[in-house]
């Protein structure tokens, strides 16, 4: 099992450029996550999918969308790139909601924004 | 913010001696758990203590926690090079389906 896969690895995005973060899990999880990770700041949640079909805010959602594919894909897209969004993105799934829930991470998405 | 705090930020050790690094919180949790991230890494877990839980064993990690104080303690015995890494808590709350990490402890076990 490949568990939780991220693409691409790393991407430079001039401001004002779109671009999605794509994230599959193969482990039949319920739930997924998409989290940032800045220096100093630890993992600050953005958005999650409890369950198929549904999504949620988390703690920094604004310039964020995403979409829960199916069970296994879910992505973040960002509109229109700032230079606050340079970041390292990670795509998290568990088998139930976080609240009882351990998360499986993928490697992680390094974006630039320039 | 929600989130937790680790204490201290960074840590360096030798190998064999004991590491201690201490999450805060401010919310009651559900559970709290340790993650583990080695360096351009994503994150591993460690260990999951749940808030009727005071102590919890796993190998050599030691895990407290004190639901009164808001706060929990990792112990990493008999270190190694290869514990070498950033170590992050995270918390459950009572309500809702998000996780809170704390801001990490960077630890460096010096051979």
């Amino acid at each position: 099992n490949a568990g939780v896969t991220q693409t691409p690895k790393f991407q430079v995005l001039k401001t004002g450029q779109s671009m999605t973060l794509q994230c599959a899990q193969d482990m039949n999880h319920n739930s997924m996550y998409w989290y940032r990770q800045d220096p100093g700041m630890g993992l600050r949640l953005i958005y999650y999918s409890a369950s198929e079909g549904t999504t949620d805010k988390g703690e920094v959602p604004n310039g964020y969308n995403v979409s829960r594919l199916n069970k296994r894909e879910f992505s973040l897209r960002l509109e229109s790139a700032a230079p606050s969004q340079t970041s390292v993105y990670f795509c998290a799934s568990s088998e139930v909601a976080s609240g009882v829930g351990t998360q499986y991470f993928g490697p992680g998405t390094r974006l630039l924004v320039l | 913010s929600q989130q937790g705090e680790e204490d201290p930020q960074a840590l360096s050790i030798q190998e064999g001696e004991n590491a201690t690094m201490n999450c805060s919180y401010k919310t009651s949790i559900n559970n709290l758990q340790w993650y583990r991230q080695n360096s351009g890494r994503g994150l591993v877990h460690l260990i999951l203590i749940r808030s009727n839980e005071r102590e919890k064993h796993s190998g050599r990690l030691r895990v407290t926690l004190d639901t009164s104080k808001k706060s929990s303690s990792l112990l990493i015995t008999a270190s190694r090079a290869a514990d070498t890494a950033s170590y992050f808590c995270a918390t459950a709350h009572l309500t809702g389906n998000q996780f809170y990490f704390g801001t990490g402890t960077s630890l460096t076990v010096i051979p």
